[in-house]
């Protein structure tokens, strides 16, 4: 069980819009603490994707978008394109215990 | 450009000692910009954060392992270690070494990731 909360899965057609939610508590994100977002190919390392909740390293297109409020965190992909499928990951700190490094169950996207 | 390499026994008995390094090219381990660490992901499973350690030595740790964890830096080799005791099936997993910017452990992502490496634990 992730402290994080991130849906398993969200799929669309080439082209369209998709946003993958993360959702923490007050311990977290609802502390204030960051959310950063990785992307991982089939067979690969996780790559940055968005940091600081809505940077973009360079190289990365702007059809992600990241975004944060209160508890949660999204992101948010425009013009799927087939390249795209891949899991996602957000993470953020957790203050809880003596404080850790956590991330979300990560999303499997799908492109149709 | 940086470069990260995982290595070590691909292979462990359960109960015996996971050691693994991570060879950084490429930047100084020694620089006061980054923080060096540990992220593991289980067969078909998510990414879990074992602990970062800064050039200085001060070593954060995943509550849930802390007492199994020992992260260390060597200097002189540019790299920086992961040992993980009395291992059991459900630490088989890719380890990745890692690179961690952000200034303050609590604001800390990671901008390199090493390839990962496959360890396996079984008899």
């Amino acid at each position: 069980q992730s402290v994080l909360t991130q849906p398993p899965s969200v799929s669309g057609a080439p082209g369209q819009r998709v946003t993958i939610s993360c959702t923490g508590s007050s311990s977290n994100i609802g502390a204030g603490y960051d959310v950063h977002w990785y992307q991982q190919l089939p067979g690969t390392a996780p790559k940055l994707l968005i940091y600081v909740n809505t940077n973009r390293p360079s190289g990365v297109p702007d059809r992600f978008t990241g975004s944060k409020s209160g508890t949660s965190a999204s992101l948010a992909i425009s013009g799927l394109q087939a390249g795209d499928e891949a899991l996602y990951y957000c993470q953020s700190y957790d203050s809880s215990l003596s404080g850790y490094v956590v991330f979300g169950g990560g999303t499997k996207l799908t492109v149709l | 450009q940086l470069q990260l390499q995982e290595s070590g026994p691909r292979l462990v008995k359960p109960s015996e000692t996971l050691s693994l390094t991570c060879t950084v090219s490429g930047d100084s381990i020694s620089s006061s910009s980054y923080y060096w660490g540990w992220i593991r992901q289980p067969p078909e499973k998510g990414l879990e954060w074992i602990g970062n350690i800064y050039y200085s030595g001060t070593t954060y740790y995943n509550p849930s392992l802390t007492s199994r964890v020992t992260i260390s830096v060597d200097a002189s080799w540019n790299q920086f270690s992961l040992r993980l005791s009395s291992v059991t099936a459900a630490d088989t997993a890719v380890y990745y070494c890692a690179r961690l910017i952000g200034g303050l452990h609590w604001k800390n992502y990671v901008d390199v990731w090493g390839k990962g490496t496959t360890v396996i634990v079984s008899s």
